[in-house]
């Protein structure tokens, strides 16, 4: 069955500080991926997304993820946090046509001044 | 983007009683819809895909005859919880596909509270 594991369920990181958050799926056929982010209360809005091509997929305010089939990973990175950044992040994986989405538990991001 | 508007963003309802919650595609017509449930600081669930003017399609776990979706026109999708008791309560979010983009984009969510 399609799954989607985000191992950190926290994570805090000093503003100015590099980010890296995991996500590991699984799944059989060529995934589609998505990273989106959750402010309190809100929707969801979409950082980026992967379906096929360069595996370094450049995404918005400055995230970056990069897609490693043999580890069948997609990290989602950022160089330098804001603490606007401060939300839940959530990974997904688009299990068929529809896009479907089967989503990870969240990472949620603090962000020390 | 394409925005997708939610009604209402939060709504408080007492148990037994039925409720409403829209879903609109503002500037782009939705081929397909989804709605997804969310507990507190946990992840989305999602509860039923639906295709304009066909029957939802739902997921294993989810009482269809309690959560009503109607998606009567490509641009409005409607979930509705009948005879809410307490623990349907929870953030509830859709979103809404274009045929041929690769992505949905999702409404800003509806928080309900059966009380």
């Amino acid at each position: 069955a399609q799954s989607v594991t985000q191992p950190d369920i926290h994570i805090t990181v000093s503003e100015g500080a590099s980010l890296e958050l995991r996500c590991n799926y699984s799944y059989g056929a060529t995934p589609y991926l998505f990273w989106y982010v959750q402010s309190p209360g809100q929707g969801l809005q979409l950082l980026l997304k992967y379906f096929s091509g360069d595996t370094l997929v450049q995404g918005i305010k400055g995230f970056e993820a990069e897609f490693k089939r043999s580890q069948s990973s997609f990290n989602l990175r950022k160089p330098s946090v804001h603490w606007s950044d401060a939300a839940e992040y959530f990974c997904a994986v688009g299990v068929d046509s529809s896009y479907k989405l089967i989503f990870g538990s969240g990472t949620r991001l603090l962000v020390r001044p | 983007g394409a925005v997708v508007s939610q009604h209402p963003s939060r709504v408080i309802c007492k148990s037994g009683t039925s409720v409403k919650i829209e879903c609109r595609s503002l500037d782009f017509q939705a081929t397909t819809m989804f709605w997804y449930r969310q507990f507190p600081k946990q992840s989305l669930m999602l509860m039923a895909t639906s295709n304009e003017g066909s029957k939802a399609t739902y997921e294993q776990g989810v009482e269809k005859d309690k959560f009503l979706i109607n998606h009567a026109s490509l641009t409005l999708s409607t979930l509705t919880v009948t005879s809410a008791h307490p623990e349907d309560s929870s953030f509830y979010i859709c979103s809404a596909r274009v045929r041929g983009l690769g992505e949905a984009f999702f409404g800003q969510g509806t928080r309900l509270t059966v009380v």
